[in-house]
This record gives structure tokens, C-alpha cells and sequence, in this order.
């Protein structure tokens, strides 16, 4: 089945721990991103990547570090995580097809206390 | 700047049809999309206009006017299961950035 993978689905955590929140497509898709959701304020991309050793910011890098070693893998790293980054988050991949239209993970909340 | 503007919030009922607009302002123009989401869910893709007019799915159809910078997402025969979030987003052409409305929460009355 064709999907985006997104683990954990639910992290607590501390101020300043660092931790990885893992994205895995199965589709072999190019583009690869990264968003968080706020009431109100929508979702908003944090980073994105064009393919393989290719990444770009978004609108809200701030915080937030990703690479991609691998075509399938896209992972969110915060290195030292506040509560301002308590959010739900989303991975999503595109391969092109109707103009790009992303296929999104399960989502993670997070929450930083 | 960019900016998407779409209403907070609409009501219908059940076997109604809903026009939900969108309205955006980006540097860059290289697609607009709607998703669908359901509280507690991730979004799905629903449609994609990159060329002015309508394009019919179904019970849904998407218009676009590049001109205008304005979409609409028309929901004919409403279902209970359309109640949800509707989120236009706009791709950028040349950083293939994707900036997203705060999204119409829709609700479907019996």
C-alpha cells in the first residue's frame, strides 16, 4: 500500500532533549516536507527537499534541522526542543502527479513541557 | 508578500450544495490544491487547478481565476462525512514552497 509513515504518533517530552521524528515514503517520490499545524494559523512548511542531499527552509526553519541521506527518509530533528515547538506535525511526499499533490503521514503531536 | 484567505468557518445542510472561496496573493504562481481534513486526521488531496475554469470530481468541483487570485470549492448533495476542514493551499513556482490557507471548518446539519 502506498503511504507516508510518520513515528511516533504522540511524543512528550522536555525542554531541551533532543529528538527525531521519523518519515518514510514508499511511493519513490522526489519531494519531501515537513509542516506543523496551530489553531489558527494553518499549517506551515518548515523544510522541504527536492531529492537526494537536496533540502530547502520553508516559512518556520527556526528550531527544526532535517536531512535526507536516503530517497525514502525524511527525518525531523530538534536538536533542543522549547515548549513554542509544542505543535502537531506532518510529513508529506510528491511525486508529481496532478501537479504535485502531497501525500501526508498519520501526524505527530508534540508536546514540550 | 504571500497570503491565502479562506472563511474560518461555514454551516450547510445535509444535501445543500457550499461554495467555499479562497483568495491568495503569492510571487509565484505554480498550482493551487484543495485537502480535506478530518478532526484528528491528516489532510487528503482532493483537487488541483493550474489553468483558469472548473474542474468537476464527483460531488466536487474547484474553480480557478489566475487574474483574479481567487479559487472556490464547490460541495454539491452534502453528506454528515463532509463535515471537516477544507485548507487551499498555493504552490510557488520556482521554490516549489507550499503555503497554506488557515482552512474552512465546515459543519453538515441533519
Amino acid at each position: 500500500e502506498a503511504q507516508v509513515t510518520q513515528n511516533p504518533r504522540y511524543l512528550i517530552t522536555v525542554t531541551g532533549k533532543k529528538l527525531t521524528v521519523t518519515c518514510s515514503q514508499n511511493m519513490n517520490h522526489e519531494y519531501m516536507s515537513w509542516y506543523r499545524q496551530d489553531p489558527g494559523l494553518g499549517l506551515r512548511q518548515i523544510y522541504y527537499s527536492m531529492n537526494v542531499e537536496v533540502t530547502d527552509k520553508g516559512d518556520v526553519p527556526e528550531g527544526y534541522k532535517v536531512s535526507r541521506k536516503e530517497k525514502r527518509n525524511f527525518p525531523l530533528i530538534l536538536e533542543s526542543p522549547s515548549p513554542n515547538q509544542t505543535s502537531l506535525y506532518f510529513c508529506a511526499s510528491s511525486g508529481g502527479g496532478a501537479g504535485g499533490k502531497l501525500f501526508f503521514g498519520s501526524g505527530t503531536q508534540l508536546s514540550v513541557l | 508578500g504571500q497570503n491565502i484567505d479562506q472563511p474560518t468557518e461555514m454551516t450547510a445542510t445535509e444535501g445543500a450544495i457550499v461554495q467555499i472561496n479562497c483568495t491568495y496573493q503569492t510571487s509565484g504562481f505554480n498550482g493551487l490544491f484543495w485537502y480535506q481534513q478530518h478532526a484528528g486526521e491528516a489532510p487528503t488531496f482532493l483537487s488541483y487547478n493550474v489553468l483558469d475554469g472548473l474542474e468537476e470530481k464527483g460531488r466536487f468541483s474547484s474553480f480557478l481565476s489566475r487574474s483574479k487570485g481567487y479559487s472556490y470549492l464547490l460541495l454539491k448533495e452534502l453528506q454528515m462525512k463532509d463535515s471537516a476542514s477544507y485548507l487551499c493551499a498555493v504552490r510557488d513556482k520556482g521554490t516549489y514552497k507550499y503555503i497554506f490557507g488557515t482552512g474552512t471548518r465546515l459543519k453538515v446539519l441533519a
